[in-house]
């Protein structure tokens, strides 16, 4: 089925452990976006990606790594976990930029829990 | 820089009432509003997309509007019913491909 998927579903990992999230989208957007979402800050950017090799730094930024050598892939990673980043992410895409006319399609998320 | 605010935070309302959810924006400079939805555990999902030369939006019981003069838009959702309740956000660009997400609202229809 068409669509954005997010892996794993849910995630508890431990402070100072490397953890990646993984988002695959088959519609072949452009764009594709990392959100994380908390009570009392709402969804916050991450990263962004204007398309394959392309990235950019969101609102939040510290701590995370993302890469896109494929358009259909766009993965997160934590280098080191911090109790900070227990979190919901989603992932999202779109075919065109926020600016533009296109609306963004966004997964089902990854709860991830830091100890 | 742009902040988006929605307002009520919550409203509980009976099956069949017709609502209206509200969203403003501080800069006017916008080249569309997104309204989603969110249910519990879940993504967000697209409703309605205004681009900034339209006055509104409809969607089957959803009618969105914009005032960009203003800084609002409104979601009126009509007759409303128990599968409406959920979380709804509204979101504009900024100057750089990226959303501003308000902090939503959180609908309950009572059956």
């Amino acid at each position: 089925d068409a669509g954005i998927t997010q892996s794993p579903r849910y995630k508890i990992t431990e402070t100072g452990r490397q953890v990646t999230l993984m988002c695959h989208q088959t519609w072949s957007h452009s764009y594709m976006f990392w959100y994380r979402q908390d009570l009392g800050h709402g969804l916050r950017l991450i990263y962004y990606s204007a398309a394959a090799d392309i990235t950019d730094k969101g609102e939040v930024p510290d701590g995370y790594v993302v890469s896109r050598s494929k358009t259909e892939n766009f993965p997160l990673t934590l280098e080191s976990a911090t109790r900070s980043q227990t979190s919901v992410y989603f992932c999202a895409s779109s075919g065109q930029g926020s600016s533009y006319n296109s609306p963004l399609h966004f997964g089902n998320g990854t709860r991830l829990t830091v100890t | 820089k742009q902040e988006v605010t929605q307002i009520p935070a919550a409203l509980s309302v009976p099956e069949g009432e017709n609502l209206v959810l509200n969203c403003s924006f501080t800069d006017s400079a916008i080249y569309n509003l997104q309204w989603f939805r969110q249910d519990p555990g879940k993504g967000l999902t697209s409703l309605l997309l205004i681009q900034s030369s339209q006055r509104e939006q409809t969607s089957g019981r959803l009618n969105a509007s914009l005032d960009k003069s203003s800084g609002r838009s409104t979601l009126y959702i009509a007759a409303s019913q128990p599968g409406d309740s959920a979380t709804y956000l509204c979101a504009v660009p900024d100057s750089s491909y990226k959303l501003i997400f308000g902090s939503g609202t959180r609908l309950l229809v009572r059956p």
